[in-house]
């Protein structure tokens, strides 16, 4: 079966940096994405990584190894309004997107 | 950037009457559009995968006959939940592949829909 895994929930201080964590197992590979969805609210696209390596935007980077199914999503000078579900996506061998449950990160001052 | 309009944001209908979301994408040609529903605290769970012009492909579990999908052209798909019941509450989205474009995935701002 097609499986991705990300921890349920994170919490981190402002200011700081935070590293979420998403492993797959899927069939076939085509790309991985990192979305983020505040509540009540649908997802908003952050990143896309379909080789290995670090891709990096802003205060969001995202490192891809696939030799190892293996993805995380850095966050870094956290703010409160980075408050979100952060949701990892992976493209299978039909181009369809198989998605993790998501991670809920909550900011503390 | 790409827009998918989605219409309308919530909805409160009465058990046994039918709902129809609409998904428009506003600057591009939508040949693949994608229904999510996602319950509370749950992750997206797709429901179908609709292409312009063609019957759209159902996920195991999601009822055809109840769930009606039309993509009868490219920057328009609906969504028609039928003789909705409360279990059918949830927050439905859409999402527009682009053509041509490897990783174009565009979300609509998604319905909320409570059946009373």
């Amino acid at each position: 079966g097609q499986n991705i895994d990300q921890p349920t929930e994170m919490t981190a201080t402002e200011g700081a940096i935070v590293q979420i964590n998403c492993t797959y197992q899927t069939s076939g590979f085509n790309g991985l994405f990192w979305y983020q969805q505040h509540a009540g609210e649908a997802p908003t696209f952050l990143s896309y990584n379909v080789l290995d390596g670090l891709e990096e935007k802003g205060r969001f980077s995202s490192f891809l190894s696939r030799s190892k199914g293996y993805s995380y999503l850095l966050l870094k000078e956290l703010q409160m309004k980075d408050s979100a579900s952060y949701l990892c996506a992976v493209k299978d061998s039909n181009y369809q997107l198989i998605w993790g449950a998501g991670t809920k990160l909550i900011i503390k001052p | 950037g790409a827009v998918v309009s989605q219409h309308p944001s919530w909805v409160i209908c009465k058990s046994g009457t039918s709902v129809k979301i609409e998904c428009r994408s506003l600057d591009f040609q939508a040949t693949t559009m994608f229904w999510y529903r996602q319950f509370p605290k749950q992750s997206l769970m797709l429901m179908a995968t609709s292409n312009e012009g063609s019957k759209a492909t159902y996920e195991q579990g999601v009822e055809k006959d109840k769930f009606l999908i039309n993509h009868a052209s490219l920057t328009l798909s609906t969504l028609t939940v039928t003789s909705a019941h409360p279990e059918d509450s949830s927050f439905y989205i859409c999402s527009a592949a682009m053509t041509g474009e490897d990783y174009g995935y565009t979300f609509g701002s998604g319905t909320r829909l409570t059946v009373v």
